[in-house]
């Protein structure tokens, strides 16, 4: 059974930095791409970062580009997303995505909420 | 970007009955177009991709199509467990983007 579990999310002051993190388990990690995409009550359903099989290749939508970066461990099954300089529009519901083909989705984890707020 | 529009913005229906969700791409996506079904409290599903193929495990009373800008989804013989927000995706360009949702209730 696929399964990927968030962590790390929480209440961060805006400017400062955190770490989300995505445990893999039920498929071989490294013979897909990844993704995370993050949900808001007023924005809905936002497509944020990729990263391929070997994590050679990363994409970023424009809004995040320079303050995130999204990383992979294929050893430890599980990608990561470094947000910096964070600003209240960041604030929402982070999912990790596998993701099948060019930008389908076809595993979503639970989610962890990011907060941004001093 | 590409705009992706979904219509209605919410919906209520009977069970059994059959039920027709609509999704306007602002330029030709060529069919790469993704459903997703987010129950209550969950994280989205894929239901298909490439506007016509269903996904593994989906019932098959789910069906895609359309072309060009135009696609729909639609859901036969409605059952209690298909209330959900649906939403629809295009991948032909990037950034992918999300229709706003249609939330779809019993009547």
């Amino acid at each position: 059974e696929v399964q990927l579990v968030e962590s790390g999310g929480g209440l961060v002051q805006p400017g400062r930095s955190l770490k989300l993190s995505c445990a893999a388990s039920g498929f071989t990690f490294s013979n897909y791409g990844m993704a995370w995409v993050r949900q808001t009550p007023t924005k809905g359903l936002e497509w944020v970062a990729s990263i391929s099989t070997g994590g050679g290749n990363t994409y970023y939508r424009d809004s995040v580009k320079g303050r995130f970066t999204i990383s992979r461990d294929n050893a430890k099954n599980t990608q990561y997303l470094q947000m910096d300089s964070l600003r209240s529009e960041d604030t929402a519901t982070y999912y990790c995505a596998r993701q099948r083909g060019r930008y389908y989705f076809d595993y979503w984890g639970q989610g962890v909420m990011v907060t941004v707020s001093s | 970007d590409i705009q992706m529009t979904q219509s209605p913005a919410s919906l209520s229906a009977s069970l059994g009955e059959t039920v027709t969700i609509e999704c306007l791409a602002s330029e030709d996506i060529y069919s790469n177009l993704a459903w997703y079904q987010q129950k209550p409290g969950k994280s989205p599903q894929l239901l298909i991709y490439y506007a016509n193929s269903l996904n593994d495990g989906v019932p098959s009373r789910f069906s895609g199509s359309g072309s060009g800008t135009q696609y729909s989804l639609k859901i036969n013989s409605l059952q209690s467990e298909d209330v959900s927000i649906y939403f629809c995706q295009q991948n032909y360009d990037s950034p992918p983007t999300f229709g706003g949702g249609t939330k779809l209730e019993l009547k």
